[in-house]
């Protein structure tokens, strides 16, 4: 398997939903991100997990909340968020294989949320 | 921190003819710059990436140019055909801790007219 698959592909929830989105890797790869992107504006990143563990919180609002629970999974969980937080949310991996040294980062499809 | 600006923000050419887009940096620690394709509703695709140590590289009709002196690094495409029509992301990162952090350029929508 050489693909991150996210689940689902659309959401659509309202201001005091919970809801989590899924990132799942098959790659072996230990680095897991989190990517925000608007319409015509480039991947801002959200969060980096390596080796399972949080390495990188972007100042993101607390209503956002990460979480992997092993080196294949990544989830992003949501709560109470704002009409302006609606947004293609892409999940990307890393091999890691290298120690310092920057890699490729493959992209999911994203999951496109809709806050209402 | 990283800034990357990246040149044209659309750019529209005919088919077959050649495309260039062209990005600057502002740390020159930075060592890896990856180029990313986004068709509309998919996902960015890494098309070509090159690394400090290496002045180009080319794939089929794809290539990369980086020139370290100047912080800057150009995407050239040769013989352009529709399919090619997307956005283009440069990025810039380096190497060294925990420092993952991909900095985009802006993007640039290419057009390619049948």
């Amino acid at each position: 398997d050489t693909e991150v698959t996210q689940t689902p592909k659309h959401l659509v929830m309202g201001m005091t939903n919970k809801k989590s989105l899924k990132c799942e890797q098959h790659m072996g790869h230990r680095a897991m991100y989190w990517y925000k992107q608007k319409a015509k504006k480039p991947p801002e990143l959200m969060f980096v997990y390596s080796y399972e563990k949080l390495s990188i919180n972007e100042s993101v609002p607390s209503r956002f909340s990460p979480e992997c629970p092993n080196s294949s999974l990544l989830n992003l969980h949501l709560h109470a968020l704002q009409p302006e937080d609606s947004a293609l949310y892409l999940c990307a991996s890393s091999p890691l294989a290298l120690a310092g040294a920057q890699e490729t980062q493959y992209f999911g499809p994203g999951t496109r949320l809709l806050v209402l | 921190g990283e800034n990357v600006e990246q040149h044209p923000s659309t750019l529209s050419v005919q088919e077959g003819d050649s495309a260039v887009i062209k990005c600057t940096y502002s740390d020159s620690a930075s060592n890896y710059f990856p180029w990313y394709k986004q068709e509309l509703g998919k996902r960015p695709q890494l098309i070509i990436d090159i690394r400090s140590n290496v002045g180009e590289k080319k794939d089929q009709r794809i290539a990369v140019t980086l020139n370290k002196t100047a912080k800057h690094f150009s995407l050239h495409i040769t013989e352009t055909q529709p399919e090619d029509s997307a956005v283009y992301f440069c990025a810039a990162s380096k190497s060294g801790g925990s420092n993952y952090k991909l900095t985009f350029g802006k993007g640039t929508l290419l057009t390619v007219n049948p």
